[in-house]
């Protein structure tokens, strides 16, 4: 099974609608990342979580929310959807323990569209 | 300027070419570097870290020269199976604690032909 799982992995939705992107992780990491992907943007950070109750926003946290439910839980909302945030969204955790504390382990990702 | 950057490519080239890829940073206290790999439509794994002497893992040498804020990555004896996109990565530290918090070149494409 994938240390890191996204749901939905795929979806189609309408402005205005109210999203929610869950990731969850059994790595039993403490920092916890949502990205988006946009072609020729790269991966931009949009919150991120350095322990259950730790949240922060990353440079593109705008018409985004996200909660911390547990320390294996990460959900990310759009409140009201909007075409402009059609894109790839991936979540990621990493752990200060180890020796590459940097290094990141990210979810499959969830295509959203919006129309 | 972007933090990050990197020549998108695309790369093209033939089995057992050598191929290298170059990035830029703009910020200066930046104190981890790595090459992160992505298939498409798949999620970006780690490649390697890239350490100040230069480090090889394989037919893989990462290179970074901090007074020029430039990192490198040598693909050598090119497979059909490096064909994806490389991502250079930069992170950064405030007050001797590291914030976990990567920051991603837009990606460069390479594709290896037989």
């Amino acid at each position: 099974d994938a240390d890191v799982t996204q749901t939905p992995r795929n979806r189609i939705t309408k402005t205005g609608k109210r999203i929610m992107l869950e990731c969850s992780q059994t790595k039993g990491h403490d920092r916890m990342y949502w990205y988006r992907q946009d072609p020729g943007l790269g991966l931009r950070l949009i919150y991120y979580s350095f322990d259950v109750k730790d949240i922060n926003k990353g440079e593109i946290s705008d018409g985004y929310s996200v909660s911390r439910q547990a320390q294996a839980k990460f959900s990310l909302s759009l409140e009201s959807a909007i075409p402009n945030q059609t894109a790839l969204y991936f979540c990621a955790t990493s752990d200060l323990s180890s020796g590459f504390d940097n290094e990141q382990f990210f979810g499959p990702g969830t295509r959203l569209t919006v129309l | 300027r972007k933090e990050v950057e990197q020549d998108p490519g695309p790369f093209n080239v033939p089995e057992g070419a050598t191929v290298a890829f170059n990035c830029t940073y703009s910020n200066s206290a930046s104190q981890s570097f790595f090459w992160y790999r992505q298939d498409c439509r798949k999620e970006p794994k780690l490649l390697m870290s890239v350490y100040s002497s230069g480090n090889e893992d394989g037919r893989f040498t990462a290179q970074l020269n901090r007074a020029s804020q430039y990192i490198s990555l040598l693909i050598r004896d090119s497979k059909l199976s490096d064909s994806a996109t490389y991502l250079c990565v930069v992170a950064g530290y405030a007050g001797g604690t590291s914030y976990g918090k990567l920051t991603f070149g837009q990606g460069t494409i390479l594709t290896v032909h037989p």
